[in-house]
Parts: C-alpha cells; sequence; structure tokens
C-alpha cells in the first residue's frame, strides 16, 4: 500500500490564524482526498483533490475556509483559514490506491497519520 | 439518506472472549464496505473491502462477513493488542463512515 506523510503532525495554533497541512505520498496517485475527524468522533469527507482540477467540497465545507492545492500527483496541501476553537480536530488525508491491493478493483483507501490541530 | 450505523459503541472484553461488531447500511449502489482499525493518535489502517452479499474476509484473528444490509467484523479469541476503535465505511461514489466500536480487550 501506499506510505503517505502528514507535515505537522500536531500544532496548536491561536484563533484568527491559518494553518498549511502538508501530505506526500510515496507514489503517484490519482485521487487525494481530506477528511477532519473532530474529538471522540468519525471521519468526515471534507473535499476530494484530483491533480490538475478544482477540489470538490462536501457539503458544508467551502473554499474559503479550507483551500486545497494539488500540484502534482504526489503532494497536496490543506489549509485551514481564520482558525477558531471549533476547528480544533485530527485532520487526515488519504489516498485510492488503485493499482497497489491485490483481489478486487482497488477502491481502499490509506490514510497518512493525521495532524492533530487545536485552536485557543 | 444514507446511513451507516456501528454497534456497540463500546465492547469490554476479556482477552480469549470471542466478540462481534456489528455495520449496518442504508445504501443504494453500494460499491464496496470497508473496515478500518484506528489506535489512538493514529490515522485508520485499512484491515477488509467486501464487494457482494455473502462474501468473507478473513485475517488472523478477524473475519469480516457481508450481507444486503449489513457487515459483521468477529473478533475470536482476542488478545490485547487487538484493543483500538474498529470503523466500517461504505463506498458510494465517495465514502461515508460509521462512528465506530471501541473495543478494549483485558488480559
Amino acid at each position: 500500500s501506499a506510505v503517505i506523510s502528514q507535515k505537522p503532525s500536531r500544532d496548536i495554533c491561536q484563533r484568527g490564524t491559518s494553518l498549511t497541512i502538508q501530505c506526500q505520498v510515496d507514489s503517484q496517485v490519482t485521487m487525494m482526498f481530506w477528511y477532519r475527524q473532530q474529538p471522540g468522533q468519525s471521519l468526515t469527507l471534507i473535499a476530494t483533490a484530483n491533480q490538475g482540477s478544482e477540489a470538490t467540497y462536501e457539503s458544508g465545507f467551502v473554499i474559503d475556509k479550507f483551500p486545497i492545492s494539488r500540484p502534482n500527483l504526489t503532494f497536496s496541501t490543506l489549509t485551514v483559514s481564520n482558525m477558531s476553537p471549533e476547528d480544533s480536530s485530527i485532520y487526515l488525508c488519504s489516498v485510492e490506491d488503485r493499482f497497489r491491493v491485490a483481489g478486487g478493483p482497488g477502491d481502499e483507501q490509506f490514510f497518512g497519520p493525521g495532524t492533530r490541530l487545536t485552536v485557543l | 439518506e444514507d446511513q451507516v450505523t456501528q454497534s456497540p459503541e463500546a465492547l469490554r472484553l476479556q482477552e480469549g472472549e470471542s466478540s462481534s461488531l456489528n455495520c449496518s447500511y442504508t445504501v443504494s449502489g453500494l460499491r464496496g464496505l470497508f473496515w478500518y482499525r484506528q489506535d489512538p493518535g493514529k490515522g485508520p489502517e485499512f484491515l477488509f473491502t467486501l464487494y457482494s452479499a455473502g462474501e468473507e474476509k478473513e485475517k488472523e484473528r478477524l473475519k469480516a462477513t457481508l450481507t444486503k444490509k449489513e457487515s459483521f467484523l468477529h473478533i475470536t479469541a482476542p488478545k490485547p493488542e487487538d484493543s483500538a476503535t474498529y470503523l466500517c465505511a461504505v463506498h458510494r461514489g465517495k465514502f461515508q463512515f460509521g462512528a465506530g466500536t471501541q473495543v478494549v480487550v483485558t488480559p
């Protein structure tokens, strides 16, 4: 499976500031995803990021608040803008590794270790 | 509206005490059902994909099964290292995750 790293692993930020989270994959992948996991909750999809096109955002998430870049097939960034304490969460990137998993169509998603964000 | 419901929310087991976790879903056009394990402070780790009713997958002490409305994750003779939150997700163009079952296995 793909190896995924995220930076930073954690950060503590002041309200009103912005943080950019990086996601690096060790192989080229078409589809990358950004999720949010609020304390004690499950994962919620923020957006899908395909290389060469604008990110597609889920209901409740907007580009002004969560701008995403996808400059190539191995890298993406998510920015959390104008942060408030409600943005305190774990942010996870994932990839759909269509060609590496045997025995199926390869729809599986593989996740990075996450970025734990605390906003004061 | 698509829904994914996991039960129980939490499960406490003695080492060696087998049990099952449930993931029920109301999704049309299912492309797959996925099980993940998540340890505290880490991203979800992929376990299984199931595509059609009747399908079963096994990995060590874990076995996943799928029907038309639900999936079960059976844990046979669990060990303390099986303690984690187990998440299921359904795929219908995008992933939708359940809330998870937190499993604690005590020696």
